[in-house]
């Protein structure tokens, strides 16, 4: 079935990296627009970042930009997060998320998501 | 990018209708037809309920409604039922990237 899966959360120490990756199955993966959503503990959602499908065209949330970079390895169905000079407000569960199959501007089909927590 | 501004909370009884408001401004809520609703189970993924404004996805059923009046979304849910009670989140496009609400916490009384 259409599925994705997040994994490399764990706990890292201000100022350190993090990747996470999420695996996609059951659609054509190299077909789909990706995107990475967040929720810190008692807040709401966030979006983070996005890459088209072919990965020609990437942005990021205000918050994360010249940090954090989204890629993708269409072979590998497969969308990551490279998570840099990471501080506590990073601190959240992390949502891969893929673009609508039908219409635009929303997402359809989301992963369980990874935490990450950003503690020394 | 800042957050869209909805309800902290809403709630109503089994069977009743409850509609929750989602503002933004002219460069995003109210600049595309692109606004998009997600019903929320704590610990669960969130869930598409709502695209493009008013378009409901195959197998939500037709008790969610969608609506926009110029920066102003809203989401109505009829004929409440307890499964229901969820946190509800309204994003919007915003040109070449996108914005969530601050979320809406609806409790079935």
């Amino acid at each position: 079935q259409v599925q994705l899966v997040e994994s490399g959360g764990g706990v890292v120490q201000p100022g350190r990296s993090l990747r996470l990756s999420c695996a996609a199955s059951g659609f054509i993966f190299s077909t789909f627009t990706m995107h990475w959503v967040r929720q810190a503990p008692g807040k709401g959602l966030e979006w983070v970042a996005f890459i088209l499908y072919d990965g020609t065209n990437k942005n990021y949330a205000d918050s994360v930009k010249g940090r954090f970079t989204i890629s993708r390895d269409n072979s590998k169905n497969t969308v990551y997060l490279q998570m840099n000079s990471l501080g506590a407000e990073d601190t959240a569960v992390y949502y891969c998320a893929r673009r609508t199959a039908v219409g635009d501007g929303a997402f359809d089909i989301w992963g369980q998501g990874t935490m990450v927590t950003v503690s020394s | 990018q800042s957050a869209l501004t909805q309800p902290p909370s809403a709630s109503g009884s089994p069977g009743q209708s409850v509609t929750i408001s989602c503002t933004g401004t002219s460069s995003d809520v109210g600049g595309y037809n692109y606004v998009s609703w997600y019903q929320h189970h704590p610990g669960k993924a969130p869930k598409l309920i709502i695209y493009e404004v008013s378009k409901r996805p195959s197998g939500v059923p037709d008790r969610f409604s969608g609506s926009k009046s110029g920066n102003t979304a809203s989401l109505t849910v009829s004929g409440l039922q307890a499964e229901d009670e969820a946190d509800y989140y309204c994003s919007s496009y915003a040109g070449n990237s996108y914005v969530f609400g601050t979320g809406t916490k609806v409790t079935v009384l």
